[in-house]
């Protein structure tokens, strides 16, 4: 199968710590997406990449965030001193790029700060 | 403000009964529209989505919606739900112009009983 694939599925961490996600998109898309979610809501906007240029991020994104996309291909969200309202489900998805494209989700990796 | 509404929360069908999940949307211009649903330990799937022409939309696993442009609303339906079809339900909607993020609503939990 080849579809989105991230890594971990889960991550419980400490308050304080740093954690990196990892996303490997499907092999053909150009743009790659992080999303999160909360429980009880929908998943809402991070970033996004077209090949390996991150052109918009969201207000959501503070500067303990960052996001990489080195040569086009796999995607890491790294987040610096954690927080405990950045407990949620981090999601990533990839599409081709063309207009109205499908964009297809990984199973999301599920973080818990303590 | 450009929004996605989901007014139900949570909806318990019968098995065998039918389904409609209700979507509507606040933009200045009809945007893409997609539903995807989510599974537990699952990633987001998408059933169906509409760009333009007719009105009425299937999808997969036996999901049809109906765009209807006077009540900016995107209903989903289903003639006869089965128990596999328990999951979260999220509408969204994609700007036809600017870099595609979706925008999601909130969803809505659908419980199937017996």
């Amino acid at each position: 199968d080849t579809g989105v694939s991230q890594d971990p599925r889960h991550k419980i961490t400490k308050r304080g710590q740093n954690v990196t996600f990892r996303c490997d998109p499907i092999s053909e898309h150009n743009r790659l997406y992080w999303y999160r979610q909360t429980l009880g809501q929908g998943p809402e906007f991070l970033t996004y990449f077209q090949n390996e240029a991150q052109l918009e991020k969201s207000r959501l994104l503070s500067d303990r965030f960052s996001a990489e996309r080195p040569k086009g291909s796999f995607s890491t969200l790294e987040i610096q001193r954690t927080e405990q309202g950045d407990s949620a489900m981090y999601l990533c998805a990839s599409s081709l790029g063309t207009v109205g494209d499908t964009q297809y989700f990984g199973p999301g990796t599920r973080l818990t700060v303590l | 403000a450009q929004s996605v509404t989901q007014p139900d929360i949570h909806i318990t069908v019968s098995e065998g009964a039918s389904l409609e999940l209700r979507c509507n949307y606040s933009y200045g211009a009809t945007p893409y529209l997609f539903w995807y649903v989510q599974s537990p330990g699952q990633g987001l799937q998408l059933l169906l989505k509409y760009f333009s022409g007719d009105t009425l939309v299937q999808g997969i696993k036996g999901f049809e919606a109906e765009f209807k442009r006077s009540q900016s609303s995107f209903n989903l339906r289903k003639p006869s739900v089965h128990w596999s079809d328990a999951a979260e339900y999220f509408c969204a909607v994609v700007l036809i112009t600017g870099f595609q993020k979706l925008v999601f609503g909130t969803g809505t939990r659908l419980l199937v009983s017996p």
